[in-house]
């Protein structure tokens, strides 16, 4: 069984740019989670998609997208990159089943930095 | 506003004591609470977590209790190791099927050999 994996690890982008992180969820789960993680804070949620359809979304501007393929794996997309955006980007994937609590499994992140 | 609050950003111990890390929540939609151990360059990993139906759960050496009216959780490791070296995180969300997460800010522990 493989857990969740992030591409890439690092990665620098210049503001006003754009960039696409990308998320394999755990075998069997199909919901994945995204948040930011800004230095000392702790993770904020980003938005959630379920089976393929965004489901829930935090205090995050247009310019974050994501989408959901057929497989569960998903992208995060930033548009009009900010120095603001530079942060750790986190995954998570889950299988919520009705009136049962289920933990969500973390990927190792995406590191981002924006100059 | 931050309805997830860990007020310690950080916490020595002793190898072998007890560690407490503490959390308060404000959002009484909130049922279900998790904790997440965080190493350097690594995603978050679950530790333990508890219902609002209960008061306590223990998974070997870390106890999460939870204290409703006080809004308030703890999690207890004992003994503790520097294995446990880490970045604590609390997290929140009501019962059931939503898997938001609402997280605090996080404590460093540091066990001391």
């Amino acid at each position: 069984e493989t857990g969740v994996t992030q591409s890439p690890t690092h990665l620098i982008k210049t503001r006003g740019q754009q960039v696409t992180l990308r998320c394999s969820s755990q075998s069997g789960h199909n919901t994945v989670s995204w948040y930011q993680q800004a230095l000392g804070q702790g993770p904020q949620f980003i938005f959630q998609y379920y089976r393929e359809e965004e489901n829930g979304r935090g205090n995050f501007p247009p310019r974050f997208s994501g989408l959901q393929f057929p497989n569960y794996s998903s992208e995060l997309n930033v548009n009009a990159l900010e120095l603001d955006d530079s942060a750790l980007y986190l995954c998570a994937s889950s299988f919520p089943r009705q009136g049962v609590n289920t933990e969500a499994f973390f990927g190792q992140g995406t590191r981002l930095t924006v100059v | 506003d931050q309805q997830v609050k860990q007020n310690s950003p950080s916490l020595s111990v002793q190898e072998g004591r007890i560690s407490i890390l503490n959390c308060d929540y404000t959002n009484s939609m909130f049922d279900y609470f998790l904790w997440y151990k965080k190493y350097p360059a690594e995603g978050p990993t679950f530790l333990i977590s508890i219902s609002s139906i209960k008061d306590k759960n223990e998974d070997g050496r870390f106890t999460v209790f939870l204290n409703k009216s006080a809004k308030h959780l703890s999690l207890h490791i004992v003994p503790s190791q520097p294995g446990d070296s880490a970045v604590y995180f609390c997290a929140a969300r009501p019962n059931f099927g939503n898997e938001k997460l609402t997280f605090g800010t996080g404590t460093r522990l540091t066990i001391i050999p």
